[in-house]
């Protein structure tokens, strides 16, 4: 079964510290990608996705994230996080009609 | 442009009575359709889906249905809510690229007393 797993629940970084946020997927084939970041009782908005091509994607406020498919992994990064940053981000996979599978999501705090 | 809008955003609702949200979407037809249920520390889990008029597919057995009565309109009911039916609700949409990219709406946010 497909499946998406984001290992932290929890990521503490320091206001203009450098951010990484870690996703595994499990899929027979190359699935598409995504992050999503969501503020307290708002909707998902997409950071950047993953189809195909070049492994390095880079997505909006200064996201990007890395495929890796020797480590089954699309980590997401930034250089130095602001204290907007805060919130809960998602790693997903698919590519079907059938919806998209989330991972449990990683809750960022950033400390001043 | 495309926009999706859900409502209530808040509902407060007695165990036993019924539920419905709807969502609807504008600037796109033929949309697939969607609805999401967040647990706190469980992620998005996926209840409905839906491809066209008429067709819903359920991912999982539950105390909810799901109706899709015209092509932007998408509606999730219940007849008797039960306390672990609260929690915050997503409706989202995905375009025909096939890419699996979905947009989603502001949520509603369910409370059973």
């Amino acid at each position: 079964a497909q499946s998406v797993t984001q290992p932290d629940i929890h990521i503490t970084v320091s206001e203009g510290a450098s951010l990484e946020l870690r996703c595994n997927y499990s899929y027979g084939a190359t699935p598409y990608l995504f992050w999503y970041v969501q503020s307290p009782g708002q909707g998902l908005q997409l950071l950047l996705k993953y189809f195909s091509g070049d492994t390095l994607v880079q997505g909006i406020k200064g996201f990007e994230a890395e495929f890796k498919r020797s480590q089954s992994s699309f980590n997401l990064r930034k250089p130095s996080v602001h204290w907007s940053d805060a919130a809960e981000y998602f790693c997903a996979g698919g590519g079907g009609a059938d919806g998209l599978t989330f991972g449990k999501g990683t809750h960022l705090i950033i400390q001043p | 442009s495309q926009t999706i809008h859900q409502w209530p955003a808040t509902l407060v609702q007695p165990v036993g009575s019924p539920l419905s949200l709807e969502c609807t979407v504008e600037g796109t037809s033929n949309p697939n359709l969607y609805w999401y249920r967040q647990a706190a520390g469980r992620g998005l889990q996926l209840l409905f889906y839906s491809v066209g008029i008429g067709q819903i597919s359920s991912e999982v057995p539950q105390n909810l249905s799901a109706s899709r009565p015209q092509d932007r309109q998408f509606i999730l009911s219940s007849k008797k809510l039960l306390l672990s039916d609260s929690g915050f609700y997503l409706c989202a949409w995905s375009g025909g690229t096939n890419t699996g990219e979905l947009f989603f709406g502001e949520g509603s946010r369910l409370t059973v007393l």
